[in-house]
């Protein structure tokens, strides 16, 4: 069955600190899709990537970068230099090509940056 | 576009009472489905429909029904409330194809005393 684990409950750095939050994936398809959602205090579901099992290659966006490990099963999300508006709670999720349609969420990471 | 929206935002409800969570989309979305949020336990899946007058369950779909008469709507029920069903509800829609990221509306808060 496909499952997604993030260690990590809670964590909190002070501004401008570098972060990483760990999303490791378990799923016995051949084919699939990874994501990461950012729940601000606010209550929405903002999605932020989707990387497929075929593609390895690190992905940047600003402070935010993506590393994913075919052979670790992770996916891991990297904040640089954070600030206080990165704080949040991000999800980490995994679709199948083969056994399903359903997203499978992680339980979550809480985010604090503190000023 | 207004994308997936959901009504009501706040709703309290004494235990034995139903009531209908309303989703709607504009985008067209062949796929919606209904996610419950709760502390420490991530979003899990409720109910879910890949296309109108098709539905399936999630992982956790007892005390729930929905139904899909249209593309574009996608109502949750709850029979008969329990304090266990205290929870926020998230309902998301994405175009068929397990690749699309899901679109999620802005939630329903519901209390059951």
């Amino acid at each position: 069955a496909q499952k997604v684990t993030q260690a990590q409950t809670e964590i909190s750095v002070v501004e401008k600190e570098d972060v990483t939050l760990d999303c490791v994936y378990e799923t016995r398809d051949t084919t699939y899709y990874l994501f990461w959602y950012k729940q601000p205090p606010s209550g929405e579901l903002v999605f932020l990537i989707r990387r497929n099992s075929f593609d390895e290659q690190n992905e940047i966006s600003g402070r935010y970068s993506w590393n994913f490990q075919k052979s670790t099963s992770s996916f891991n999300f990297t904040i640089t230099a954070s600030q206080v508006v990165d704080s949040a709670v991000y999800f980490c999720a995994l679709s199948e090509m083969n056994y399903g349609q359903n997203f499978v969420f992680g339980p979550g990471t809480r985010l604090s940056v503190l000023p | 576009n207004a994308g997936v929206t959901q009504t009501p935002k706040f709703q309290v409800l004494k235990t034995g009472q139903s009531m209908t969570l309303q989703c709607a989309q504009d985008m067209n979305h062949e796929y919606m489905s209904w996610y419950r949020q709760d502390p420490g336990m991530g979003l899990r899946l409720i109910h879910y429909s890949v296309g109108a007058g098709i539905t399936d369950q999630g992982e956790v779909p007892n005390g729930y029904n929905v139904s899909r008469s249209t593309t574009e709507d996608f109502p949750l029920r709850l029979l008969s409330a329990a304090p266990s069903q205290t929870s926020v509800y998230f309902c998301a829609s994405r175009p068929q194809g397990v690749s699309y990221e899901q679109y999620f509306g802005p939630g329903t808060r519901l209390t059951v005393t």
